[in-house]
C-alpha cells in the first residue's frame, strides 16, 4: 500500500543534541512538507520542498534543517539551537501540478527533551 | 500572508444531533482552496472535504457540507447525524492557489477545534 512512514513514532533527546526525524514516502508525490503541532497552536509549517535537492523555509524553520536528495525522502534535523523542540511533528506529501491541492498525511512522530 | 481563525476551542452536542465549526480567514488571493481535517485520536490527519474559491457551489460529502461565504471569508463545516466516531479536532486549512503544473506551499492552518459527541 502506497503511504508516508515516520519514525521514530516516539523520539527523548536530551538538550543540547540534534535528532533526525525520518519520512519515507512511496506516492511518487513531488512535494513534501514537515509541520509541527503544539497543543492549541494546529500545525505550522517548518520547511517544504516541492522538487529534489531544492527546499524552502516556512513560517518557524529557526532551529531546523532539512535535506531532499531523495524523491521519496525528506528527513527534518531539530537542532540544538531550537529553543523549544518538544512537540508532534508530521509530515506530508502531495503531487505538483493537477493533484497539489491533495496532501497526504503521515502519522507523525512525538518528540520529547528531558 | 494568510491567516485562518477558528473561534470555538471545543465543542460538545448529543449522538444524532447536528453540529457548525466555525471557520474565518484571511487572504489577498482571488484564487484559494479550503480544507476541513479532522485528526482524531489516533492524530492521523485526514481530510474531511475541500472546497475550491472559484466554485459558488458549497461542497457535500455524505454527513458533512460547508457553507462558503467568500465575501466575508467565512468557511462552516456543518456535521448532520453526528456520530461517537466523529469526535476528534477539527482544523479549518487553507491553500493558496498552486502555480500551473508547480506545487503548494503548503497549507495554512487555524488552531482547531476540539469535538466532542456525547453519547
Amino acid at each position: 500500500d502506497g503511504g508516508i512512514t515516520q519514525s521514530p513514532k516516539y523520539l527523548f533527546r536530551k538538550e543540547g543534541q540534534n535528532v533526525t526525524l525520518s519520512c519515507e514516502q512511496n506516492l511518487n508525490h513531488d512535494a513534501m512538507y514537515w509541520y509541527r503541532q503544539d497543543p492549541g497552536q494546529g500545525l505550522r509549517l517548518i520547511y517544504y520542498s516541492q522538487i529534489v535537492n531544492d527546499f524552502q523555509k516556512g513560517d518557524i524553520a529557526e532551529g531546523y534543517s532539512v535535506s531532499r536528495e531523495k524523491k521519496e525522502s525528506f528527513p527534518l534535523t531539530v537542532t540544538s539551537a531550537q529553543k523549544n523542540p518538544t512537540a508532534f511533528y508530521l509530515c506530508a506529501s502531495s503531487l505538483r501540478g493537477p493533484g497539489a491541492n491533495v496532501l497526504t498525511f503521515g502519522a507523525g512522530s512525538r518528540l520529547t527533551v528531558l | 500572508a494568510q491567516t485562518v481563525t477558528q473561534s470555538q476551542p471545543e465543542m460538545s452536542v448529543q449522538e444524532a444531533e447536528t453540529v457548525t465549526l466555525s471557520c474565518t480567514y484571511d487572504t489577498s488571493e482571488s484564487n484559494y482552496y479550503l480544507f476541513w481535517y479532522k485528526q482524531p485520536p489516533s492524530r492521523q490527519m485526514i481530510l474531511v472535504i475541500r472546497q475550491e474559491a472559484y466554485k459558488q457551489q458549497n461542497a457535500t460529502e455524505n454527513r458533512f457540507s460547508v457553507n462558503f461565504q467568500k465575501a466575508a471569508k467565512s468557511f462552516s463545516l456543518k456535521i448532520s447525524d453526528s456520530q461517537l466516531g466523529d469526535t476528534a479536532m477539527y482544523f479549518c486549512a487553507f491553500m493558496k492557489l498552486p502555480s500551473s503544473g508547480g506545487g503548494a506551499d503548503g497549507l495554512t492552518f487555524g488552531k482547531g477545534t476540539h469535538l466532542i459527541i456525547q453519547p
